[in-house]
């Protein structure tokens, strides 16, 4: 069980736009950054978003993160088939002194 | 980018050592992170070193295993003691560029713990 809450699963048809959340608390999202990651099938995670909204070089715009409180957000515009993959949320948790992942939302691109 | 080697099948209270070489960037400059992810698990973090040579550890492994760092050899180690079933995972290295943000990721070493 993570102290990350994320949906297990959302969907959307191409060319739509899907936001997937994710719910901690004041030690991890509410006091530090928050990263996002894609994982496809077989592969390592990639990372999307960093220190909340911040892109790597190369991650088209249709991601975007933002931080409100204790929750995070990613957002995804233009829904590709190529989307289709488990996304995570990150953050470091300092009651536990520990980084913590999310337990993860499949995206499913009707 | 980041290459790990080391991982294999390993009996239950055994040890075993992973390691991750860094190429394309000044590893010494960066902080690097294990992380694992146990089958149809999401990841785990495990351990972080940082740059000034600073470590810490989830308490899942604590006493158990073992970060290091050769900046010489651009060479990040993961001594891995006492092992449960329960480890078993693909153990990835991973450059730290912010609060769990990892730019770069080798292509994971899978340990199996099993007798």
């Amino acid at each position: 069980q993570s102290v990350l809450t994320q949906p297990p699963s959302v969907s959307a048809a191409p060319g739509q736009k899907v936001t997937i959340s994710c719910s901690g608390s004041a030690s991890n999202i509410g006091s530090h950054f928050v990263s996002w990651y894609q994982q496809l099938p077989g592969t390592a995670p990639k990372l999307l978003i960093y220190d909340n909204y911040n892109r790597p070089s190369g991650i088209p715009d249709r991601f975007s993160g933002s931080k409100s409180g204790t929750s995070a957000t990613l957002g995804i515009t233009g829904l590709q088939t190529g989307d289709e993959a488990d996304y995570y949320c990150a953050t470091w948790d300092g009651s536990l002194s520990a980084g913590v992942f999310g337990g993860g939302t499949k995206l499913t691109v009707l | 980018q980041l290459e790990e080697s080391g991982g294999g099948l390993v009996q239950p209270g055994g040890s075993l050592r992973l390691s991750c070489t860094a190429s394309g960037f000044t590893f010494s400059e960066h902080a690097v992170s294990w992380v694992r992810q146990a089958p149809g698990k999401g990841p785990e973090w495990l351990s972080y070193f940082s740059s000034s040579r600073s470590t810490i550890y989830a308490d899942s492994v604590k006493g158990r295993f073992t970060i290091t760092r050769d900046n010489a050899k651009n060479s990040l180690f993961l001594q891995m003691n006492s092992l449960r079933a329960e480890d078993t995972a693909v153990y990835y290295c991973a450059r730290d560029i912010s609060s769990l943000a990892f730019d770069v990721w080798g292509q994971g070493t899978q340990v199996t713990v099993s007798s």
